[in-house]
């Protein structure tokens, strides 16, 4: 079985640009989820998505950070414009959307490691 | 108060004793309870899943929870120097999700 897939892999950029990243979802998974982590913490929840809806987005910096997942498969996270406080990895991780135990163990992706300088 | 606490570390053991690490959580209504292994410069690894109080063991891995204390644990048996790692604590509680800052393992050979 394939696992989460996310590209680019790595990603420098000059502040004020902006960047997209992509992931796609192991199959059968209806939850996508997309994680920050700075260097040293805990990866930090950006968006959830339940097939297209959005479940939860309250720590999206919705001033700069976008999100869309529009065929309930694969997604996009965007930043425009990009500041250096977001040189992070961007982690995607999904899961089975089901109410039983074991159906919200998500599976990362290799993770969109950005620097913004 | 963060929603998931681990201690950063790091944590030294020698190899093949018992390592213990240990997370704590704020969210009384938190479901499901996960460890993830982190080794740098990678992704977080799912390890072990626990949803009910007690103990879940799985290979040299065990999980423990305790609802009551808001407390979950992770022990690893006969620690390899490949366990040497970042350990994640995730919590799900009502469709939350949150991560622990992770505990740093290190098992010397």
């Amino acid at each position: 079985e394939a696992g989460v897939a996310q590209s680019p892999r790595y990603k420098i950029i000059e502040k004020r640009q902006s960047v997209a990243f992509w992931c796609n979802p192991i199959s059968g998974h209806a939850t996508l989820y997309w994680y920050q982590q700075i260097l040293g913490q805990g990866p930090k929840l950006l968006i959830q998505f339940q097939n297209n809806g959005v479940v939860d987005d309250s720590q999206l910096p919705k001033d700069r950070f976008s999100a869309e997942r529009l065929k309930g498969v694969d997604s996009t996270l965007k930043i425009q414009p990009a500041k250096l406080e977001d040189s992070a990895v961007y982690l995607c991780a999904s899961s089975l959307a089901g109410g039983g135990p074991g159906d919200s163990e998500q599976y990362f992706g290799p993770g969109t490691r950005l620097t913004v300088t | 108060q963060k929603e998931v606490e681990q201690n950063s570390g790091p944590l030294s053991v020698p190899e093949g004793a018992i390592a213990s690490l240990n997370c704590t959580y704020s969210d009384r209504g938190s479901q499901s309870f996960f460890w993830y292994r982190q080794y740098s410069g990678k992704s977080p690894e799912l390890i072990m899943s626990i949803y009910s109080n007690g103990d879940k063991e799985d290979g040299r891995f065990t999980a423990q929870l305790n609802k009551a204390s808001q407390y979950v644990s992770l022990l690893i048996r006969d620690s390899q120097p490949s366990d040497s790692a970042t350990y994640l604590c995730a919590v799900n509680g009502f469709n939350k999700f949150y991560f622990g800052s992770g505990t740093k393992l290190n098992v010397k050979p």
